[in-house]
């Protein structure tokens, strides 16, 4: 049974351009998060999804936007991409019930550079 | 104020050591808590769930108190295998279309050597 995955796992943009993250969440799961972790800081919650609805969504700029299909997987779309977001972005899916909070899975993430 | 803030360390311990890590947290609704363990350049995940009375797995002990709003993971007898650095991580149900969010602190760098 495959976990969580991510693609893809490195990726260099240059700035202002724009970068697709993608996240295919572990078998019966049906929620998806996503957080972003910059080097030397825990993951910070960026938004979460589920029945392909943004559903909470922390703080960041609109710069940020993602989408879930209806398989469940989804998409991270960055734009205008500043220095300052080079990070890990980690995908965590879960399933949308009272156990969520201890079967949230993390992807390995995708290390993304911009230059 | 970060809502969770722990110390970054990093700790160097020898084998065989105990060692403590603590956290507190800012928001008094937080309703779980968490310690993650996350090694380097991979993913974070699940050491174990941290409760009121105190639990236990292994030679990990985790130890919350929700009037003081603090948490400790401590860990006894040192194995090379435990370098890594741990994640304190809260959570509070959002309620209504939202499973809430996990949020976690800087995180505590431990290397235990020969």
């Amino acid at each position: 049974d495959a976990g969580v995955t991510q693609s893809p796992t490195h990726l260099i943009k240059t700035r202002g351009q724009q970068v697709t993250l993608r996240c295919s969440p572990k078998s019966g799961h049906d929620t998806v998060s996503w957080y972003q972790q910059a080097l030397g800081q825990g993951p910070q919650f960026i938004f979460q999804y589920y029945e392909e609805e943004e559903r909470q969504r922390g703080n960041f700029p609109d710069r940020f936007s993602g989408h879930q299909f209806p398989n469940y997987s989804s998409e991270l779309n960055v734009n205008a991409l500043l220095l300052g977001d080079s990070a890990l972005y980690l995908c965590a899916s879960s399933p949308r019930t009272g156990s969520w909070l201890t079967e949230a899975f993390f992807g390995q993430g995708t290390r993304l550079t911009v230059v | 104020r970060k809502e969770v803030e722990q110390d970054p360390g990093p700790f160097n311990v020898p084998e065989g050591a105990t060692v403590a890590f603590n956290c507190t947290y800012s928001n008094s609704a937080s309703q779980s808590f968490f310690w993650y363990r996350q090694d380097c350049r991979k993913e974070p995940k699940l050491l174990m769930s941290v409760y009121s009375s105190g639990n236990e797995d292994g030679r990990f002990t985790a130890q919350l108190n929700r009037a003081s709003q603090y948490i400790s993971l401590l860990i006894r007898d040192s194995k090379l295998s435990d370098s890594a650095t741990y994640l304190c991580v809260v959570a509070r149900n959002a309620g209504g279309t939202s499973y809430g969010k996990l949020t976690f602190g800087q995180g505590t760098i431990l290397t235990v050597h020969p």
